[in-house]
């Protein structure tokens, strides 16, 4: 079945320092990867998405590539603040399907 | 505009019975989906709704159903609970047809079984 596999689980950077997370999907049609943000005791939020016809974009501090060949795309923070302590869950979503299959999360922390 | 509404909260049941968490999406969004939260499994897919039809289910057993309104609120049930269903339940709404577009969640339910 489709799965989707994130690393780390757990990522601890100095603040100011940058952070990267991995993914990868195993459904070849996958054509939509968002990114969610879940602070500790709140609900999932969309931080930043990329769809299959792009290879990279980027939002201030946040950014995402896709290597659609490798089935692999990544989430990566830079100048990390206390703020971006979080758990984030990549997804995999392929058009047709309505469902998202989401990754296992990491827990990232930033140390001040 | 309200933001996606999931009741009850907390609530806590034990093995054997049954529980209904209901959902009301942000106004104009009809599609409704549902998941489950457990420490180290991430987010898993239990079904999704739109305009009262189910368009995909996860791999979950047939103890867990869901259904649509046609006001697009819905509710999830699941039977004959056990321990492993513990878990924080989010139910999630979009505005867009297709599934490619931003899930606006709720807040959760988190269900206990004893």
């Amino acid at each position: 079945g489709e799965n989707v596999e994130q690393h780390p689980s757990t990522l601890s950077v100095q603040e100011g320092d940058s952070a990267v997370i991995k993914c990868t999907y195993s459904d070849s049609a996958s054509n939509y990867f968002p990114w969610y943000k879940q602070e500790l005791g709140k609900r999932p939020q969309l931080i930043i998405d990329i769809r299959s016809n792009v290879g990279e974009k980027k939002d201030q501090r946040i950014a995402v590539t896709l290597n659609k060949t490798a089935k692999h795309f990544s989430l990566h923070i830079t100048e990390t603040q206390p703020e971006d302590s979080a758990v984030y869950f990549c997804a995999a979503v392929t058009s047709g399907t309505y469902k998202y299959i989401f990754g296992t999360g990491t827990r990232l922390k930033v140390l001040a | 505009k309200a933001g996606v509404t999931q009741t009850p909260r907390y609530l806590i049941k034990t093995r054997g019975q049954q529980v209904t968490l209901s959902c009301s999406p942000i106004s104009g969004h009809r599609s409704v989906s549902w998941y489950q939260q457990t420490p180290g499994q991430g987010l898993q897919f239990l079904f999704e709704y739109f305009s009262e039809t189910q368009r995909n289910k996860g791999n979950f057993p047939g103890r867990f159903s869901g259904r649509q309104f046609s006001n697009s609120r819905s509710e999830m049930n699941v039977s004959t609970l056990e321990l492993g269903d513990s878990a924080l339940y989010l139910c999630a709404s979009s505005f867009t047809f297709e599934s490619t577009g931003e899930l606006f969640f709720g807040e959760g339910s988190r269900l206990t079984v004893l």
